[in-house]
């Protein structure tokens, strides 16, 4: 059983255009987050969630609009997708600063 | 900005060996954490070293944290080539209802066989 999955695994997508990555949790932590891992492989931030609330929001583009319908599941909207866009994104989610973030395997997105 | 940083950036050894990495950061923090990412995989949870703990264990690996000095130190004993890997310390900030777990740029380490 997988803990966090998300879906697409790669994704090669035109300028301009709009994708989402989907991502669900099995474990029943009350926290998601998005990082996104660029070609240095530095993993930024984007959005944290707890309990469906935004609760961190790290100065990204307004393209970028994650939504959480429940607990266990974060997804992530990009609009107008630019060049600068292409990077790993990864899922992640935990209990409130008290344990492990368990991390799905990735979303390669590649905008040409 | 970042919070945590580590070092060195990359780490080449030799089988047997032992590797120890370095991790700073800037700001109170309520845990750290050590990930390991094999390539082109998700990233997978070490260890964890709570604020007012100074040193953990978990088989081959031993944390340390020094909340005086912003630093922890990641130490892996009798390396193996299986442990090649970016290596990444988190830090975990909790402010109110936020909970901020943040990630430095990774140390590259490569054991030879």
């Amino acid at each position: 059983d997988t803990a966090v999955s998300q879906t697409p695994k790669y994704l090669v997508t035109q300028m301009g255009n709009d994708k989402s990555i989907k991502c669900e949790q099995n474990l029943g932590h009350d926290t998601m987050y998005w990082y996104k891992q660029d070609s240095k492989k530095f993993l930024k931030i984007m959005f944290s969630y707890n309990n469906k609330e935004l609760i961190i929001n790290e100065t990204v583009p307004n393209r970028f609009s994650p939504k959480s319908p429940d607990k266990a599941h974060l997804n992530l909207h990009i609009n107008s997708l630019e060049l600068g866009d292409s990077a790993v994104y990864f899922c992640a989610s935990n209990h409130r600063g008290a344990t492990e973030a368990f991390f799905g395997q990735g979303t390669r997105l590649t905008v040409v | 900005s970042q919070q945590g940083e580590e070092d060195p950036q990359a780490l080449s050894i030799q089988e047997g060996e032992n590797a120890t990495m370095n991790c700073s950061y800037k700001t109170s923090i309520n845990n750290l954490q050590w990930y390991r990412q094999n390539s082109g995989r998700g990233l997978v949870h070490l260890i964890l070293i709570r604020s007012n703990e100074r040193e953990k264990h978990s088989g081959r690996l031993r944390v340390t944290l020094d909340t005086s000095k912003k630093s922890s130190s990641l130490l892996i004993t009798a390396s193996r080539a299986a442990d090649t890997a970016s290596y990444f310390c988190a830090t975990d900030v909790i402010t109110g209802a936020n909970s901020k777990l943040t990630f430095g740029k990774g140390i590259t380490l490569s054991v030879r066989p």
